[in-house]
């Protein structure tokens, strides 16, 4: 199966700096590579996704980029706010079962 | 329109017993999972249903576990004879097709509390 690392576990930035997240896996074959964000008693929501043919993606102050050859894909936030205070789950997928969740960065974006 | 719904949104219950936790998905989401989340930890897969294959169970942590979705879209948790590490909060989400390239759109939720 997919073995999922994210790292740090924790990230405390002060607001407008930057946030960098990254996901390592196992599994070559893993073609999908989603961000999710969970604010605090809410449900997870989607931010950004990147497909294996594509190195970077950005969307406004949010960035994905991939390195397949080293098989880890970062999450980048850049000018960070309060509400990006959240904790944040990568998912790479094989495409072969459901994904698998890494264990959560838990950002906190201090005013 | 309707997102993923869940119901009911707590169970407080006593070991022992048998609970069942439904799940609404968004109409025409062929694919339907269903995850727990220990309090501030990380998701944990437990079943993938796709369609009209036979679902993905490798994430049921025992046999107390059990899950089916009825005519392709509602599906019901049953966990049997609770146990006190089952307290969580169990989670749905349904994608457009599998999981690939498709987002997962989560329900709010069941959160158990086994006493």
């Amino acid at each position: 199966g997919e073995n999922v690392e994210q790292h740090p576990s924790t990230l405390s930035v002060q607001e407008g700096d930057s946030a960098v997240i990254k996901c390592t896996y196992s599994d070559s074959a893993s073609n999908y590579f989603p961000w999710y964000k969970q604010e605090l008693g809410k449900r997870p929501q989607l931010i950004i996704d990147i497909r294996s043919n594509v190195g970077e993606k950005k969307d406004q102050r949010i960035a994905v980029t991939l390195n397949k050859t080293a098989k880890h894909f970062s999450l980048h936030i850049t000018e960070t706010q309060p509400e990006d205070s959240a904790v944040y789950f990568c998912a790479p997928d094989t495409g072969r079962r459901a994904l698998t969740f890494g264990s959560g960065t838990r950002l906190q974006v201090q005013p | 329109g309707a997102g993923v719904s869940q119901s009911p949104s707590n169970k407080v219950t006593e070991k022992g017993k048998d609970v069942e936790l439904r799940c609404d998905p968004i109409s025409g989401h062929t694919a339907l999972y269903w995850y727990r989340q220990s309090l501030g930890q990380g998701l944990e897969f437990l079943i993938y249903f796709q369609g009209n294959s036979a679902p993905d169970k490798s994430g049921l942590p025992s046999d107390r576990f059990s899950a089916e979705r009825t005519g392709g879209s509602v599906s019901t948790l049953t966990i049997q004879r609770t146990q006190q590490e089952d307290s969580a909060v169990y989670l749905c989400a349904s994608s457009l097709a599998g999981p690939s390239y498709n987002e997962q759109f989560f329900g709010p939720g069941t959160r158990l509390t086994v006493l």
